[in-house]
């Protein structure tokens, strides 16, 4: 595809649920960046990814959420246990290399 | 964190208006960059300025980097309801990869 594809596009959960968030960078690009945008705020960093090594994690908010991007391609960011505060939308970024960031249109996660 | 402050939060204007955003700091950055984020879409990257007192301009938009690199302001000039989203400002963080944002000011302009 033309850019960063995200699904699904929107997930509801009920609290204590695992969920699993999607992101499919666009083609050849090296870094895949995963953000958290809380209602009325701007995105906040979770974590980044060069290839399939996952070299910053320092914006996770607990060890509740885990990303991955095994063949360093698709990412996937798992969220355990959801609670009410995770309801945000997520957001996945990617580059070449760490240049200009494409953003694809997020996951609206709801936590009931 | 390098925390970015923008103003204002909300704007609502009309048709042929002009306005002006501001993004402010009291960090140094190398660059800031401006997005624009519809509802339930991404955001979108409309400029990076990287010399202190740039101003670069994108059709009615016209961005601005302060002298000391510390702050950044956005003016749209005769706003049409397409100029309608979030427009956040970024600069780098720390860590030289991850973008820090600011909160956004939300702008509707009505016909």
């Amino acid at each position: 595809g033309a850019g960063v594809s995200q699904s699904p596009r929107y997930k509801v959960a009920k609290r204590g649920q695992d969920v699993a968030l999607r992101c499919d960078p666009i083609s050849g690009h090296v870094s895949l960046f995963w953000y958290q945008q809380a209602l009325g705020q701007g995105p906040e960093f979770l974590t980044y990814f060069q290839n399939e090594a996952q070299l910053d994690k320092s914006g996770l908010p607990s060890d509740r959420f885990f990303a991955e991007r095994p063949e360093g391609s698709v990412s996937t960011l798992k969220i355990q246990r959801t609670q009410q505060e995770d309801s945000a939308v997520y957001l996945c970024a990617s580059s070449y290399r760490d240049s200009k960031q494409f953003f694809g249109p997020g996951t609206r996660l709801t936590v009931l | 964190t390098q925390l970015l402050e923008q103003s204002p939060q909300f704007l609502s204007i009309q048709e042929g208006e002009n306005l002006t955003v501001y993004c402010n700091s009291s960090s140094v950055f190398s660059s800031l960059q401006w997005y624009r984020q519809e509802p339930g879409e991404g955001p979108v990257l409309l400029v990076t300025v990287v010399t202190g007192g740039e101003v670069k301009k994108l059709k009615r938009l016209t961005f601005q980097f302060g002298d000391a690199r510390k702050d950044s302001s956005l003016h749209i000039t005769a706003a049409q309801p397409g100029d309608t989203g979030l427009y956040l400002c970024a600069g780098g963080s720390n860590s030289g990869y991850a973008l820090n944002f600011g909160k956004g000011t939300s702008l509707l302009v009505t016909p």
